[in-house]
This record gives C-alpha cells, structure tokens and sequence, in this order.
C-alpha cells in the first residue's frame, strides 16, 4: 500500500464547477497535510497546509481533512481553465520536514 | 522578496560522472531540504538540512551526499551517475523544521 495514495486522473470538469481531488494516507498519527499545484515543466507551488480536522478555506479553494478516515481533500470553486495543472498532496507524517507525496492528480477545466 | 531559487536550471552529464546542483533558500528561512521528481511522479524526499546538519534522510543511497553552509544555502552532490538519476531535482525551504515548504524552479538532470 503507497504512504499517500491519489487518483492519477485526469479529472475534467467545465468551467465555473466544483472541483474536487481527493487524497488517503496510510500513517493514522500523520500531523501536516499540504495541497501543491504543479504547472506542466514547472515546479510545485503550495495552495494550501491544514493541520485539524474540519475545513479550511483560502478564497476559491477549500481544504478538508479528516484524520479518523485519513482523508484529505481539495475543492476548487468556479474552476477557471487557468487552475489546470497537476495537484500534489502531501502528508508530514512527523511533522519534521520529511514530506511524503502522493503521484498527483491532473485537473482539466474545460471552457 | 527573493524566493527560493536553484541553479543550474538544465544539466546533461555522462553515466558515472558526479552533479552538484545549487540552492539558496527564500528569505528568512533556515531549513533546506531537496527532493527528486521522476517524469509522472510526485516528489521523493531525498534529505533535510537545519543547522548545517543532515536532520532527516529519505531512501536514497550514499551516492547523494549534500551540505548546509552558514547562510544556509545548501548543495545536493550526485557521485556514480547512473540513467536512473536523469530527473527534477527540487529543492524547498522552510521557517525551521516541519513547517511549510516552498519549492524552487528546480534543476532538470539529464543522466546519458
């Protein structure tokens, strides 16, 4: 079983839609959690960091974690063509520093 | 306000030759650690340096070796290249350990 495990996708949604990009974790004591977006030929570029269980929210993008089922997950309100791209979760299972990445998701945001 | 920033961004090297690749970490931060990004994978953790010290280590052979200086700028060397390090290499800061990391441009190898 991979440490952090994501749908490869990709995942297509039209313009002005919910997207939503889900993550699991195999280490139950994990205690940071981050969302990274990642343009093709480029580096990765952290969204969002949540820490408790419950919903964290930065403008068009929610963050949501649920420890009990080791479920992490991204929403992306009004998907515009320009949030394309692949997202990264990760998970610091110590809190130390040692991120651990899942494969990505690509999202498609059709016009 | 300089973010984290790496050189060379491209790098070809012959099997069995060594690599060193370059960061220096965004403003104010203290912890450096670098990371390898296959084609279609996410990031693997390679090491981290807090303190000019190696703090964590990922699964990575002794062939990856790297070093922390006093401004905390911080190097990744690849000795005995083999076809298998052609990747990303990234490399993040942090305020200290465990909190959030940032990513520079990165440096594309290319192992022949």
């Amino acid at each position: 079983q991979k440490e952090v495990e994501q749908n490869s996708g990709p995942l297509s949604v039209p313009e002005g839609a919910i997207a939503s990009l889900n993550c699991t974790y195999s280490d139950r004591g994990s205690q940071s959690f981050f969302w990274y977006r990642q343009y093709s030929g480029k580096s990765p570029e952290l969204i969002m960091s949540i820490y408790s269980n419950g919903d964290k929210e930065d403008g068009r993008f929610t963050a949501q974690l649920n420890k009990a089922s080791q479920y992490v997950s991204l929403l992306i309100r009004d998907s515009q063509p320009s949030d394309s791209a692949t997202y990264l979760c990760a998970v610091d299972p110590l809190r130390g520093g040692k991120l651990i990445f899942g494969q990505g998701t690509t999202l498609q945001v059709k016009p | 306000d300089a973010g984290v920033t790496q050189s060379p961004t491209h790098l070809i090297k012959t099997r069995g030759q060594q690599v060193t690749l370059r960061c220096s970490p965004k403003s104010g931060h203290d912890t450096v650690s670098w990371y390898q990004q296959a084609l279609g994978q996410g990031p693997q953790f390679i090491f981290q340096y807090y303190e000019e010290e190696e703090r964590q280590r990922g699964n990575f052979p002794d062939r990856f070796s790297g070093h922390q200086f006093p401004n905390y700028s911080s190097e990744l060397n690849v000795n005995a290249l083999w076809l298998g390090d052609s990747a990303l290499y990234l490399c993040a800061s942090s305020a200290g350990e465990g909190y959030e990391q940032y990513f520079g441009p990165g440096t594309r190898l290319t192992v022949t």
